[in-house]
């Protein structure tokens, strides 16, 4: 248990919709970063944030949007979902703005669209 | 465009196999190579590589990077069903901030 928590675990939805994905970082964890994981991209960095502010930006669609709280929980929006956007979806935590030595992974949301 | 290669896709061998996992890279500005291993769900962290010929070792598994050749290595001895996974190799290079490029990963099966 890596000390990250991710909900839902699962996720089924249509197209079309918006989804929001949670993430509760590490205690004491500033960063969080969002994955996308499908079979065939692999995994893909999203987004980082940093204590609240977005830090680093990756392969992330104009339909996502991400935000970082003051409690350091993380929300990744996803919106008008098409069927490519079914995956895997991780986040992982850090101490530092950026990685000294290892990221900490939740379990993951696996997200299905229909 | 940053690119990490992962060889080979996939690989089944039986328990007490030796297997070596390869991941080549080009990237602008490299700074560090990460080894992580996925089993069913989250990617757990195994070694981070910043310096050319300096072996990372952890119980039978051990790691090597080469700056020169721009590639690492994964050795896992006497392999043992625990060890089926897939395995990730990640590269970073720092430009401003950290964005971190991923390979697809290798796929390990161990037979008893």
């Amino acid at each position: 248990d890596s000390g990250v928590t991710q909900t839902p675990k699962h996720l089924i939805t249509a197209t079309g919709q918006r989804v929001t994905l949670r993430c509760s970082p590490r205690s004491g964890d500033l960063s969080v970063y969002w994955y996308q994981q499908s079979l065939d991209q692999g995994l893909q960095f999203l987004i980082q944030y940093y204590n609240g502010e977005e830090r680093a930006k990756g392969n992330i669609l104009e339909r996502f949007s991400a935000q970082q709280f003051p409690d350091l929980h993380s929300e990744l929006n996803l919106s008008s979902l098409e069927l490519g956007d079914s995956a895997l979806y991780f986040c992982a935590s850090s101490p530092w703005d950026r990685v000294r030595n290892e990221q900490f992974f939740g379990p993951g949301t696996r997200l299905t669209v229909l | 465009e940053d690119k990490v290669v992962q060889s080979p896709l996939s690989l089944v061998v039986h328990e007490g196999d030796t297997v070596t996992l390869n991941c080549s890279y080009e990237v602008t500005n490299f700074r560090s190579l990460l080894w992580y291993k996925q089993e069913k769900k989250a990617p757990t962290f195994l070694f981070m590589l910043t310096s050319s010929g300096i072996e990372k070792k952890s119980g039978r598994l051990s790691s090597i990077l080469d700056k020169k050749e721009l590639f690492s290595i994964l050795n896992i001895t006497a392999t043992q069903t625990g060890d089926s996974a897939v395995y990730l190799c990640a590269v970073e290079a720092p430009g401003g901030s950290y964005i971190p490029t991923f390979g697809r990963g290798t796929s390990l099966i161990v037979h008893p």
